[in-house]
Parts: structure tokens; C-alpha cells; sequence
């Protein structure tokens, strides 16, 4: 599977938007782009997940480069309860069982 | 159930000691998997079953690490001999694996720390 970069860390303020980035120049056309996050002592939830388009769930949005070198999560109001560590994780279809976890991006919303 | 249910939420034993660690699965679903997470780091794969059987073990650190899902639904991660590298929290997820293409969601349980003395 491609390899991911994300930001260390980042801060949001309560109530705004906050966009995570992803970078994952090599990957492949069979692979999707997901995003899970880990709120302290919990295991992880998934968020969204998408191919080539733009998606939107309850939770967020993912955008998606025309390339798809590049993607961001969109929370649209972030709340204190998104405190987490939100990880980008690229997958083939053919390996869909195994999720290869990064370090991710701390993002702490702050009120 | 709701969720995936771990137990026991911590465990600590001693070097040496066999440990058990239990996972039920949400009830339907035939995909459970093992993943393991040291302390400031993302989450390793373990271990994958589909069904009772375990469709790919290669994340499985040695051969002190077994798992098994007799019935094809709760599963027992065990571990023999018991060393102080082995602490972390040890997750179990569960998937149904239908809907679209790539659609493959885990659905991961709070998780049971290990702490080897």
C-alpha cells in the first residue's frame, strides 16, 4: 500500500472548520484513500473513505486532488469531542483487511 | 452485541506468564482482526480471520503470539512466555465485508492493555 505524510500535530478552534491534510504521491488507481481517528483510550473509529470523488458523511468531508496525490479531511465544526488522532491511510482493494496505521495528526480543538 | 466487546480492559502479569485475551466481535459480522499499539505509536496488524480461519498471520510477531476463533465468532489472542516488549494495547476490529467496492469498514474495540512486569 502507499505510504502516507501527514502533519504532526495541529490545533483548531472550537466551532470552525478544521482541514487535515494527506499527502500520498504514489498512489496507485486500485487504491483508496481512508480516514479513521483515535480518541485517547479508545480504539479506533472509522470516518470516511473514498476512491476518486469527493465524498460527504455525517462525520466529514474528504476532497480528493484531481491527481489523487493529495487529500483533506474536512471536519466542518469542530467540537472538543474531536480531540483525537486522526490517521490517513491508503489501501488497495485487493488488501482490505489490513489497515497500516502511521503516526497521524494530533489535532486538538481548543474552545 | 453493539459493539466489540474486549476483556479483560487491562491485564498485568508478570515475564513469563501466559496471557489470554478475549475478543467478541459484532454479532454477524465474519471478518475479525488483531491489531497491536505500543505506547505513542499507530496501531500494527496482527492477524485476520475470515470465518474460523486465519486468512493471513504474517503480522504475528513470533511464535509465542496465537490466535484462534473456534466457532467463528469470539476470538482468544494468547500469549506464551510473556516478555516486558510485549505490553501494549492489544485491539480487536470486526468487519461484515459487504457493501461497495473498498468499502471494507473496521468497527474496533476499546481495546485490552497488557503490561508485563
Amino acid at each position: 500500500d502507499a505510504k502516507t505524510t501527514q502533519p504532526p500535530s495541529m490545533d483548531c478552534a472550537e466551532g470552525r472548520a478544521a482541514n487535515l491534510p494527506c499527502n500520498h504521491s504514489t498512489i496507485s488507481g486500485n487504491e483508496y484513500v481512508y480516514w479513521y481517528r483515535q480518541i485517547h483510550s479508545q480504539g479506533p473509529q472509522y470516518i470516511i473513505h473514498g476512491l476518486k470523488n469527493n465524498e460527504t458523511n455525517e462525520m466529514a468531508s474528504l476532497i480528493i486532488t484531481e491527481d489523487r496525490k493529495s487529500s483533506t479531511l474536512i471536519l466542518p465544526h469542530a467540537t472538543l469531542r474531536d480531540t483525537a488522532v486522526y490517521y490517513c491511510i491508503v489501501r488497495a482493494r485487493s488488501n482490505d483487511y489490513k489497515l497500516s496505521f502511521g503516526a497521524g495528526t494530533t489535532v486538538t480543538v481548543r474552545a | 452485541g453493539a459493539g466489540v466487546s474486549q476483556t479483560p480492559s487491562n491485564k498485568v502479569t508478570e515475564k513469563g506468564k501466559y496471557v489470554e485475551l478475549r475478543c467478541d466481535p459484532i454479532s454477524g459480522h465474519t471478518a475479525l482482526y488483531w491489531y497491536r499499539q505500543s505506547l505513542g505509536q499507530g496501531p500494527e496488524f496482527l492477524i485476520y480471520f475470515q470465518g474460523t480461519g486465519a486468512a493471513d498471520d504474517s503480522g504475528l510477531p513470533n511464535d509465542r503470539f496465537f490466535a484462534v476463533r473456534p466457532e467463528g465468532s469470539v476470538s482468544t489472542l494468547k500469549i506464551q512466555r510473556t516478555e516486558r516488549g510485549d505490553s501494549a494495547v492489544y485491539l480487536c476490529a470486526s468487519s461484515d465485508r459487504t457493501g461497495s467496492p473498498g468499502a471494507n469498514v473496521l468497527t474496533f474495540g476499546a481495546g485490552s492493555r497488557l503490561t508485563v512486569l
